[in-house]
């Protein structure tokens, strides 16, 4: 697509309740990557894929999340049993190319969607 | 450990005056700075990069930042503001070690511009 596209854009669930958040990357994107911004702070890494492989799930606070991206494109972000202390924005990000491309970071630009906001009540 | 540091929260700014966002940074290897901005209801968008070369680099939107490495500093600077440039700006580094990759971000700076 154009860009990277997260679904849905807002989300309010109850406290107890699943919750899958979508991103669909920029095509032809193989790296993908998961962040959370809590309210007045800066985006914080949650996860990374390199085509269908989980690298980095360093940042998960807990077992409570999990994420997947099972053919190498759209990843869901699931978080289980939401806690009010869950609420925050999920960005999710793409880009190019991951450790394989010329430098890591040559063409390592993140491209960032507009993020989904999850309120849990 | 790897952090940013943006030290203003607020910034209020006239429009047609000049800006200056500050960013400091810690990290132990060459570093891969970013500047992003965001507007309600938008994604992050990518201002500008530092990679390597030249320390003074240009960005869209008339931006450009100046990496000074004995401050370990990227600061962003506009020589005259917009109204549209009223966002929150934030500052990042690239952090790639093992077979990971992430940015590392500031908390960010709000911009206020008055007409």
């Amino acid at each position: 697509g154009a860009g990277v596209s997260q679904s849905p854009r807002y989300k309010v669930t109850k406290r107890g309740q699943d919750v899958a958040l979508r991103c669909d990357p920029i095509s032809g994107h193989v790296s993908l990557y998961w962040y959370r911004q809590a309210l007045g702070q800066g985006p914080e890494f949650l996860t990374y894929f390199n085509y269908e492989a989980q690298q980095d799930k360093s940042g998960l606070p807990n077992d409570r999340f999990s994420a997947e991206r099972p053919e190498g494109s759209i990843s869901t972000l699931t978080i289980q049993r939401t806690e009010q202390r869950d609420s925050a924005m999920y960005r999710c990000a793409s880009s190019l190319a991951g450790r394989k491309g010329v430098g890591p970071w040559a063409k390592n630009i993140q491209y960032f969607g507009a993020g989904t906001r999850l309120s849990v009540l | 450990a790897q952090s940013v540091t943006q030290p203003d929260i607020h910034i209020t700014v006239s429009e047609g005056a000049s800006l200056e966002l500050r960013c400091n940074y810690s990290y132990g290897a060459t570093p891969y700075l970013f500047w992003y901005v965001q507007s309600p209801g938008q994604g992050l968008q990518l201002l500008l990069k530092y990679f390597s070369g030249d320390t003074l680099v240009q960005g869209i939107k008339g931006f450009e930042a100046e990496f000074k490495r004995s401050q370990s500093s990227f600061n962003l600077r506009k020589p005259s503001v917009h109204w549209s440039d009223a966002a929150e700006y934030f500052c990042a580094v690239g952090v790639a070690q093992g077979g990971s990759e992430k940015l590392v971000f500031g908390k960010g700076t709000k911009l206020t511009v008055n007409p």
